[in-house]
């Protein structure tokens, strides 16, 4: 069974630049997840989606942020624009049911110059 | 959720068991205690959840005391690979209403040769 896919694995942008995000959670599992670590710090939850819809969203630091579900498979997380300070690792997770398992990808850890 | 407090680092050598624990003195009645494992460049993985007394799987053993203010997760007889990030969070699956994770610093394991 495949896991949790996250692409790309690196992304590397300038200032001002828009940046995509892509997760493909494990098939069936309606709950996805966005969690990011900046350097230093914790990894911090950004939103939860429960198929299509947004069930969560209260770790999104800001507008620059869009989270999209559409058709409650994969999710896409944009960036736009970047800011220096969106450096780091952007994990997806994915589970079953809501207060289940979480299984993550590998991140993409985004740098922004 | 509950606050979670373990400690920043521990080493360890190969063949050794080792114990992290992590207190939660906040702990509600329904929480169920979680720990997570994560590798360099990957995202966390399960690995094993309790509620009280003794959890057991293939990787880790839980103990959590009739207060369920702490918890101490083993690991027997650790080698180099088992060298991670051990995060230990409270709150979450089982019984809660949300799928949100909230991770605190976790605790660096250095195994050594």
């Amino acid at each position: 069974e495949a896991g949790v896919t996250q692409f790309p694995s690196h992304s590397v942008i300038e200032k001002g630049q828009t940046v995509t995000l892509r997760c493909d959670p494990i098939s069936g599992h309606d709950n996805l997840y966005w969690y990011r670590r900046v350097m230093g710090k914790e990894i911090k939850f950004l939103l939860h989606f429960v198929k299509e819809s947004k069930q969560d969203e209260s770790g999104m630091p800001n507008n620059r942020f869009l989270a999209e579900r559409t058709g409650g498979t994969y999710s896409t997380l944009k960036v736009q624009p970047a800011e220096l300070e969106d450096s780091g690792v952007y994990f997806c997770a994915s589970s079953q049911k809501m207060n289940t398992e979480a299984f993550f990808g590998q991140g993409t850890r985004l740098t922004v110059v | 959720l509950a606050k979670t407090t373990q400690p920043i680092s521990m080493d360890s050598y190969e063949g050794q068991e080792v114990n992290i624990t992590c207190s939660h003195n906040n702990i509600a009645t329904n929480d169920y205690i979680t720990w997570y494992q994560q590798f360099p460049s990957q995202g966390p993985r399960f690995i094993i959840q309790g509620y009280k007394t003794k959890v057991t799987n293939e990787v880790a053993s839980l103990f959590i005391p009739a207060d369920r203010k702490s918890s101490t997760l083993s690991l027997p007889r650790v080698s180099l690979s088992d060298t991670a990030v051990y995060y230990c969070l409270v709150g979450v699956h089982g019984s809660s209403n949300t799928g949100k994770l909230i991770f605190g610093q976790g605790t660096t394991l250095q195994v050594k040769p």
